[in-house]
């Protein structure tokens, strides 16, 4: 069963804030929130995690909620190569990444 | 630079051939992964390694197999038992278990039956 709910699809304007919500509503007390991106024929890209702090770095910021059941991925400007798949995952410390899905993902398309 | 490398990008296989890809690691990591992905899909696993001399199968094994006899190598064989090898083939490697860290990816290989 996926731990994480994302939509298949979004479109956002270039420049604009592009804000990915993804549900966990089952997460464990240990257990990150992690991001990553694939653009097309390429290999995903890791873009941030975290545990119950909202995350900022030079890609992205990360707001979670207080009960912790669902995330934010925010892409303050989003620009043309912004355009990828964007997976959200939880994992505990102790988990192999073997045992964790990258499931369908959200589509997101950023338009001129 | 540390990173992961696949080869060769793109690859293809007659009938009845067996291929192999490539997957070398210098990020010292003792974890290493190999996924498949179908177009418009998401990652499935195929086998992953924790360490050296050791790997489990993932969830779509057969048709596949793998090697790991040196840490910074996971070579993939896609052999003729695996009737539907067209797809785009994921390296990837991590420090361990028990440990915060992240998943680091190869750029693929995109196999394609001939």
């Amino acid at each position: 069963d996926a731990k994480t709910t994302q939509p298949p699809s979004m479109d956002c304007a270039e420049g604009r804030a592009a804000n990915l919500p993804c549900n966990h509503s089952t997460i464990s007390g240990n257990e990150y929130v992690y991001w990553y991106r694939q653009i097309h024929s390429q290999g995903p890209q890791y873009i941030i995690h975290g545990l119950k702090n909202n995350e900022t770095n030079e890609m992205a910021s990360l707001i979670i909620t207080e009960d912790r059941k669902s995330s934010t991925l925010i892409l303050p400007h989003a620009t043309l190569r912004d355009t990828a798949v964007y997976y959200c995952i939880v994992r505990a410390p102790t988990d192999s990444w073997g045992k964790l899905q990258f499931g369908a993902g959200t589509q997101v398309v950023v338009t001129p | 630079d540390g990173g992961i490398t696949q080869s060769p990008k793109y690859l293809f296989r007659k009938e009845g051939q067996n291929v192999t890809l490539s997957c070398e690691q210098n990020l010292n990591h003792d974890a290493m992964y190999w996924y498949r992905q179908d177009p418009g899909q998401g990652l499935r696993l195929i086998y992953y390694s924790q360490i050296v001399n050791d790997f489990q199968k993932g969830d779509i094994a057969e048709g596949y197999s793998v090697s790991r006899e040196k840490k910074e190598s996971f070579p993939l064989t896609v052999t003729s038992a695996q009737k539907n090898p067209t797809a785009f083939y994921l390296c990837a490697s991590s420090r361990g278990q028990s440990t915060n860290e992240k998943l680091f990816f190869g750029s693929g290989t995109q196999l394609s039956v001939l």
